[in-house]
């Protein structure tokens, strides 16, 4: 398994709809899980941290299932402005360990 | 504040040339991080550096590449000599905790294309 795996999509939705993205890591070691957020051209930027079982900010939450090494990103009620790309990070043997990222596209 | 400053923005250069990037982290910050991206490979962590002190070069392709951290204020990447497939966009970040901390502050990055 590779170190952080990401569904690349594209993920098409409509305003309103309600999304999940997962990302699947090897190290099971790993204590803390972070969502960057990239917006087209731009820089990532920390979206949100994952030290226990979830994490909950207004229209986003992140899980943690350390069963199965995944954790999902469920946003609710999308906007037009949540199109970007997240991206799953996992430290590892080597600081941060990005994923490449699930595109979202919000549709008006 | 400013945030990490980076320069320059858009580079094109041909094969064979040296390309100098350069990265300001934020004050304070004592880590900080070259990273570059492209599609295929996504965000790749070259070399990161702890209080000016180069820590982990493991990721950095070959020896064409090297990275330089004088001061705490100023860093470089430097890529000599420079091949197509050295095109990206490279990023620099600065955290103020450890590298598993997870909060890392990327400047808005140097987009290379080598011709």
């Amino acid at each position: 398994r590779k170190e952080v795996e990401q569904d690349p999509g594209p993920f098409n939705v409509p305003e309103g709809a309600t999304v999940a993205f997962n990302c699947t890591y090897s190290n099971s070691a790993s204590q803390s899980f972070f969502w960057y957020r990239q917006d087209c051209r731009k820089e990532p930027k920390l979206l949100m941290s994952v030290y226990s079982s979830g994490n909950e900010d207004g229209r986003f939450t992140a899980q943690l299932n350390r069963a199965s090494q995944y954790i999902s990103l469920l946003i609710r009620d999308s906007k037009l402005s949540d199109s970007a790309t997240y991206l799953c990070v996992v430290p590892g043997n080597t600081p941060l360990v990005f994923g490449k990222g699930t595109r979202l596209s919000v549709i008006a | 504040d400013a945030g990490v400053i980076q320069s320059p923005r858009h580079e094109v250069t041909e094969m064979g040339q040296e390309v100098t990037l350069r990265c300001k982290p934020i004050s304070g910050h004592d880590y900080l991080f070259w990273y570059r991206q492209t599609m295929m490979r996504g965000l790749e962590l070259l070399i990161y550096f702890n209080n000016n002190v180069p820590i982990d070069d493991s990721g950095m392709p070959e020896d064409r590449f090297s990275a330089k951290m004088p001061n705490a204020s100023f860093s470089t990447l430097k890529i000599q000599p420079s091949e197509p497939r050295d095109s990206a966009v490279y990023f620099c970040a600065s955290s103020s905790g450890g590298p598993q901390t997870g909060e890392l502050f990327f400047g808005e990055g140097s987009r290379l294309t080598v011709l």
